[in-house]
């Protein structure tokens, strides 16, 4: 596609459910970025890959967080045992060159997760 | 203290007026400069990219960078209804990937 793509858009769950969040980068974009948007925020770094390789994982809240990018293009974020502080917006973002500070990072338009 | 601090607002100027959206960091190392629009409830649209103190100008948009005094801004001239949105400043180190995002500035340009 033309641009980075997320579903769900929006996403409802009950407290100590699982939740699964998919990227698609655009096309040919090696690094691909997870952010955590709180209301009234700006954007915070969970997670990098580069291809299949996932190099930076600091940023994740918890255990509970994991993300993976098996074949080096669609991503997947899943948080474990939600909890109501886990609602948020989850931001992608992808680039076009292995960690070169110099290039854009380019947006989707996240997936809104409230937990109840 | 946050690496990246941004002036909060809400902003709400008439059309047609100067926009003036501000940033201050405390990490010298940061070496690029962007900013970024992200109307409601959408993911954040890169307008502005800079990596050297200065003036750049695209349109009716003007980024301002001054490392000496690690302050960041942008202009918005001519200010139209859609530019409505909340404005991002966010920076990154050299050869590092992790932006750096100010808070947002929610701007609402009145017709």
């Amino acid at each position: 596609g033309a641009g980075v793509s997320q579903s769900p858009r929006y996403k409802v769950a009950k407290r100590g459910q699982d939740v699964a969040l998919r990227c698609d980068p655009i096309s040919g974009h090696v690094s691909l970025f997870w952010y955590q948007q709180a209301l009234g925020q700006g954007p915070e770094f969970l997670t990098y890959f580069q291809n299949e390789a996932q190099l930076d994982k600091s940023g994740l809240p918890s255990d509970r967080f994991f993300a993976e990018r098996p074949e080096g293009s669609v991503s997947t974020l899943k948080i474990q045992r939600t909890q109501q502080e886990d609602s948020a917006v989850y931001l992608c973002a992808s680039s076009g060159r292995q960690g070169a500070s110099n290039q854009p990072q380019h947006f989707g338009d996240g997936t809104r997760l409230s937990i109840l | 203290q946050k690496e990246v601090e941004q002036d909060p607002g809400p902003l709400s100027v008439p059309e047609g007026a100067i926009v003036s959206l501000n940033c201050t960091y405390s990490n010298s190392a940061f070496q690029y400069f962007m900013w970024y629009r992200q109307y409601s409830r959408k993911g954040p649209e890169l307008l502005m990219y800079t990596y050297s103190s200065g003036n750049k100008e695209d349109g009716r948009f003007t980024a301002q960078v001054d490392k000496s005094s690690k302050y960041i801004s942008l202009f918005i001239r001519d200010s139209q209804p859609s530019d409505s949105a909340t404005y991002l400043c966010a920076m990154i180190q050299f050869n590092d990937y992790k932006l750096s995002f100010g808070a947002g500035t929610t701007v609402t340009v009145r017709a």
